[in-house]
């Protein structure tokens, strides 16, 4: 089956610590994208990742870093100097358009989270 | 950057009848306005998308209306039941923008029996 693969589903950081999540996708798709999500709100983005070997940062990067050293993974870090770690994050990918800028307006597919709680 | 509001944050019909969930945005230039259920515990699932070519569009129970010039769209799901139950976000996405989607806050539909 072709999906989104986010690992693990609950993960726990202690103060100071760096801790990575995993996304993969076999959906032969260019883009990827991390969102974060808090109680009773929408989805903020993190970073995206329009190719390999290439991100941008989103509206709340501070605190997280990424890599896309393959077509298929985005992983996320939650560094230490991201305070307020404790959230819900997802990972979602996109084909690019057709005709279009890279990756524009096509929908994104997203996969069931991890949720990051403190220590 | 766009700003998409979501109203309302609740909502609560009896089985059978029709939801209505309204999104506004602030940038002219959004061209593409996905909507997505998400259950609880998982990720978000698209359920139907528009694009600003286009006014209306239906598939089964689940149809999407939009107005450019009012810069608002919204969900309407029919003769709704209980699996309908979740939360319901909007988003919006400006053209050459990257695909960046920008969320609404979400709404929290309750199917009563």
């Amino acid at each position: 089956d072709g999906g989104i693969t986010q690992s693990p589903k609950y993960l726990f950081r202690k103060e100071g610590q760096n801790v990575t999540l995993s996304c993969e996708q076999n959906l032969n798709h260019d883009a990827m994208y991390w969102y974060r999500q808090d109680p009773g709100q929408g989805l903020r983005l993190i970073y995206y990742s329009q190719i390999v070997n290439d991100f941008q940062k989103g509206d709340i990067a501070e605190g997280y870093s990424v890599s896309r050293e393959k077509k298929e993974s985005f992983p996320l870090t939650v560094t230490s100097a991201q305070k307020n770690p404790t959230a819900f994050y997802l990972c979602a990918s996109s084909s690019p358009g057709q005709g279009a800028p890279r990756g524009g307006n096509q929908p994104q597919h997203f996969g069931d989270g991890t949720r990051l709680s403190i220590l | 950057g766009e700003n998409v509001e979501q109203h309302p944050s609740t909502l609560s019909v009896q089985e059978g009848d029709s939801a209505v969930i309204k999104c506004t945005y602030s940038d002219s230039a959004s061209n593409y306005f996905p909507w997505y259920k998400q259950e609880l515990g998982k990720g978000p699932q698209l359920i139907i998308d528009i694009r600003s070519n286009v006014g209306e569009k239906k598939d089964q129970r689940i149809a999407v209306t939009l107005n450019k010039t009012a810069k608002h769209f919204s969900l309407h799901i029919t003769e709704t039941q209980p699996e309908d139950s979740a939360v319901y976000f909007c988003a919006a996405s400006i053209r050459g923008g990257g695909n960046k989607l920008t969320f609404g806050t979400g709404t929290q539909l309750k199917v009563e029996l």
